[in-house]
């Protein structure tokens, strides 16, 4: 089966200008993760949708980052404007469920690395 | 919200056993045990994840002992593809707290030749 589909694979833009990513998840799966990963630290979650709800969203940066997940499928991600410590690797992964249950391991996509200078 | 602790880094040799230890002292009744592998350029991948006692794939094993306040990932034979970051998650199938979904440092391992 085809896995998650993530682009542009590199961007790099100026500080305060904008940006958005795209992440098609593996047909069928509901649930749907947005993961920012700084160099040598593990992914940490930005947002989670479950078909076109948000579940998580606590650590999104709300002020600069926003994400949607329109028909339940594909997903968005943009930060605007764009500062310094927003270059990271940008990660989407999707499940059949919620994470954590039997059989719901998370597909992650290859990612999109950010560059703001 | 259970945390985890990995060694930060480890070396083996290709051929040998290697086994990773994670910490979650905090460790909830619901919470499952979620091992991901993840190498340089890549998301990271799924290798196994466990409730109790052992669980065994065509990958790895993971060994839970009875209070659950850590568990062990066994690679058998490892080999240069293995090296890679490995992480530990712990969380419940409920997602509450959102445990499932906090990656930590993880284990570095490297394998030499």
């Amino acid at each position: 089966e085809a896995g998650v589909a993530q682009s542009p694979r590199y961007k790099i833009i100026e500080k305060r200008q904008s940006v958005a990513f795209w992440c098609n998840p593996i047909s069928g799966h509901a649930t749907l993760y947005w993961y920012q990963q700084i160099l040598g630290q593990g992914p940490k979650l930005l947002i989670q949708f479950q078909n076109n709800g948000v579940v998580d969203d606590s650590q999104l940066p709300k002020d600069r980052f926003s994400a949607e997940r329109l028909k339940g499928v594909d997903s968005t991600l943009k930060i605007q404007p764009a500062k310094l410590e927003d270059s990271a690797v940008y990660l989407c992964a999707s499940s059949l469920g919620l994470a954590g249950a039997a059989d719901n391991e998370q597909f992650f996509g290859p990612g999109t690395r950010l560059t703001v200078l | 919200l259970a945390k985890t602790t990995q060694p930060i880094s480890m070396d083996s040799y290709e051929g040998q056993e290697v086994n990773i230890t994670c910490s979650h002292n905090n460790i909830a009744t619901n919470d499952y045990i979620t091992w991901y592998q993840q190498f340089p350029s890549q998301g990271p991948r799924f290798i196994i994840q466990g409730y109790k006692t052992k669980v065994t794939n065509e990958v790895a094993s993971l060994f839970i002992p009875a209070d659950r306040k850590s568990s062990t990932l066994s690679l058998p034979r490892v080999s240069l593809s293995d090296t890679a970051v490995y992480y530990c998650l712990v969380g419940d199938q409920n997602n509450n707290a959102g445990n499932m979904l906090t990656f930590g440092g993880g284990t570095r391992l490297m394998v030499k030749p």
